[in-house]
């Protein structure tokens, strides 16, 4: 069964600092992979997605992630963040078998927090 | 706008009793889902649709009841409601077998006493 851990579950950053979340994923085959972002008492975000080509893909808000199969990680990364990105960040791993992205499983997540 | 639709947002119930949760979206999306969110477990897939008619189990799906008649709403039921439900409930839809990424909405926080 595919499993994915944020090892995180809080971090504390100064607003204008790089940032990097780690993301662990267990699955058999090339998995789909996805980065959401909840901001409080809101639905989740999609901030970007991955399951072929480069491994570096580029999302919203200045968000980037890269894909390492050998280490089966997918961690997320902004040079520099800002006091609006305090939020909480779920890694997600998509079901190939049954069409991708079809049935999801999530991280328990990494509360962002920015210290101005 | 576009998106998808949650209701109600919040909702106390009583142990033993049924109710519905409502869901819409307006994107034309074939795939549709319900998740709970809980403290600690990150969001957990109760139910999925892939079309109008088609539905199928998720991680957690005792207890609940899904059906999905339109393409459009994707409703799910609690048939006896027990503490153990107490839980914010998101809804989520995507076209193109969601490789794309899901749409979620807003969610409904419900507290089960």
């Amino acid at each position: 069964a595919q499993s994915v851990t944020q090892p995180d579950i809080h971090i504390t950053v100064s607003e204008g600092a790089s940032l990097e979340l780690r993301c662990n994923y267990s699955y058999g085959a090339t998995p789909y992979l996805f980065w959401y972002v909840q901001s409080p008492g809101q639905g989740l975000q999609l901030l970007l997605k991955y399951f072929s080509g480069d491994t570096l893909v580029q999302g919203i808000k200045g968000f980037e992630a890269e894909f390492k199969r050998s280490q089966s990680s997918f961690n997320l990364r902004k040079p520099s963040v800002h006091w609006s990105d305090a939020a909480e960040y779920f890694c997600a791993v998509g079901d190939i078998l049954t069409g991708g992205g079809n049935k999801l499983t999530f991280g328990t997540g990494t509360q962002l927090k920015v210290e101005l | 706008n576009a998106g998808v639709t949650q209701t109600p947002k919040f909702q106390v119930l009583k142990t033993g009793q049924s109710m519905t949760l409502q869901c819409a979206q307006d994107m034309n999306h074939e795939y549709m889902s319900w998740y709970r969110q809980d403290p600690g477990m990150g969001l957990r897939l109760i139910h999925y649709s892939v079309g109008a008619g088609i539905t199928d189990q998720g991680e957690v799906p005792n207890g609940y009841n899904v059906s999905r008649s339109t393409t459009e709403d994707f409703p799910l039921r609690l048939l006896s409601a027990a503490p153990s439900q107490t839980s914010v409930y998101f809804c989520a839809s995507s076209r193109d077998r969601g490789v794309d990424g899901y749409t979620f909405g807003s969610g409904t926080r419900l507290t089960v006493v």
